[in-house]
């Protein structure tokens, strides 16, 4: 089973601010990666795929890069709404599909 | 639109069944994959099942594999998630996800429920 690991576990940023969260993969799942966003009380959304491919509707500050084992979420200037939590998931090896532990990004 | 929406979930003694279901509308059920995540209260995301789009392939966590049971029924665009021999552990929101493709696969899952809790205690 591939363990995914997110840093950090809480990330504080000021509104307007770029974020940076990093995912990293217990072995090389090529660029087999999604990025969710999941508000309190809702259902995750997908955000991203493929590891850089921004899903249906996600606004162009969203952007993933990365291949491999490391993998980075770049929020290029933080609106109010992106506070939230954060998960990465690999889609390259299953059964099981795996799930980082979650970065909250809250406000500075 | 996709609209996916849990029912079923409840309070449940341990060792205990339960059902759960996930009504699928706004695109054509039989072409996606459909998955089964939980999430258990203040904690991260579990991949517990998955059925292709057929419902001929299913997959299993190895936390509940041999307890849970996926299925679907394609002419009401439904997926189930039958649960035995419950256990604490499994208390969580389950969320039903539309995956990318017909079949389980290298996967993302672009679409998701509300979530349905179901609590296991005594």
């Amino acid at each position: 089973e591939i363990v995914m690991t997110q840093s950090p576990a809480t990330l504080s940023v000021s509104p307007g601010e770029r974020a940076t969260l990093s995912c990293r993969a217990s072995q090389s799942v090529n660029s087999n990666l999604a990025w969710y966003q999941q508000k309190p009380g809702q259902a995750p959304r997908l955000l991203i795929y493929g590891a850089s491919t921004r899903a249906t509707g996600i606004p162009a500050r969203f952007s993933g890069s990365g291949s491999g084992t490391e993998f980075t979420l770049t929020i290029s200037s933080l609106q109010s709404e992106d506070f939230a939590i954060y998960y990465c998931q690999q889609h390259n090896n299953w059964p099981p599909y795996t799930f980082g532990q979650g970065t909250k990004l809250e406000i500075k | 639109e996709v609209q996916l929406l849990e029912s079923g979930g409840g309070l449940v003694q341990p060792g205990g069944s339960l059902r759960l279901s996930c009504a699928a509308s706004g695109f054509n059920f039989t072409n996606y994959a459909m998955i089964w995540v939980r999430q258990a209260p203040g904690k991260g995301l579990e991949w517990v099942s998955g059925s292709s789009g057929s419902g001929t392939n299913t997959y299993y966590a190895g936390s509940v594999k041999g307890r849970f049971t996926v299925s679907r029924e394609n002419s009401k665009n439904t997926l189930y998630l039958q649960m035995s021999s419950l256990r604490v552990e499994d208390t969580a929101v389950y969320y039903c996800a539309k995956a990318d493709t017909s079949m389980v696969r290298k996967n993302w899952f672009d679409s998701w429920g509300q979530g349905t809790l179901v609590t296991v205690s005594s």
